[in-house]
């Protein structure tokens, strides 16, 4: 079955320390994205990236990195730069818009609970 | 930056009795889509509905845009407690990701 896994879906980071959370597809979804969730909000974009070897910063980016190797992953890390780094962390993936495939919806892996000890 | 404003925040019906939620936005959009997350979950798509499209049905799921007053609405017919969840608006502008509202909290009691 086609998905997008997330892991581990708990994570627990000291203060300093840098953290990577996994995200793989094989969806063979050419977009992936990053997506932060606190507390009773939406969603806020962290990282996107539409074509291997090239991302772009979204809303939040500050104190966060990432890479796209290959198109089924797209690692996320936690640097000690962020200094809120307590949330619920979502990854998906979708066709991106600029195929000309724009009506389609995103699909989520189920999360990565990350909490600074 | 957060397009869509749900309304209400939340939502307790009893099963049986239809939901609906209202989203408004602030700028043009190409589309509008509808996601779903169970408490600790990843979200799931229901439903899209492009700018040129007025109304969309989806199962028990009804999805109406009014882009001359920048907002929509989902109707959820005949609730059960399974759909005990929050829901997100998100919209599409140009060639940019998905940007979300904070959601409606939807409590179906059985």
């Amino acid at each position: 079955d086609g998905g997008i896994t997330q892991s581990p879906k708990y994570l627990f980071r000291k203060e300093g320390q840098n953290v990577t959370l996994s995200c793989e597809q094989n969806l063979n979804h050419d977009a992936m994205y990053w997506y932060r969730q606190d507390p009773g909000q939406g969603l806020r974009l962290i990282y996107y990236s539409q074509i291997v070897n090239d991302f772009q910063k979204g809303d939040i980016a500050e104190g966060y990195s990432v890479s796209r190797e290959k198109k089924e992953s797209f690692p996320l890390t936690v640097t000690s730069a962020q200094k809120n780094p307590t949330a619920f962390y979502l990854c998906a993936s979708s066709i991106p818009a600029g195929t000309g495939h724009s009506n389609y919806g995103y699909t989520f892996g189920s999360g990565t609970r990350l909490t600074v000890v | 930056s957060q397009q869509g404003e749900e309304d209400p925040q939340a939502l307790s019906i009893q099963e049986g009795e239809n939901a609906t939620m209202n989203c408004s936005y602030k700028t043009s959009i190409n589309n509008l889509q509808w996601y779903r997350q169970n408490s600790g979950r990843g979200l799931v798509h229901l439903i899209l509905i492009r700018s040129n499209e007025r109304e969309k049905h989806s199962g028990r799921l009804r999805v109406t845009l009014d882009t001359s007053k920048k907002s929509s609405s989902l109707l959820i017919t005949a609730s059960r407690a399974a759909d005990t969840a929050s829901y997100f608006c998100a919209t599409v502008s140009g060639n940019t990701p998905l940007v979300f509202g904070k959601g409606t909290r939807l409590s179906v009691i059985a």
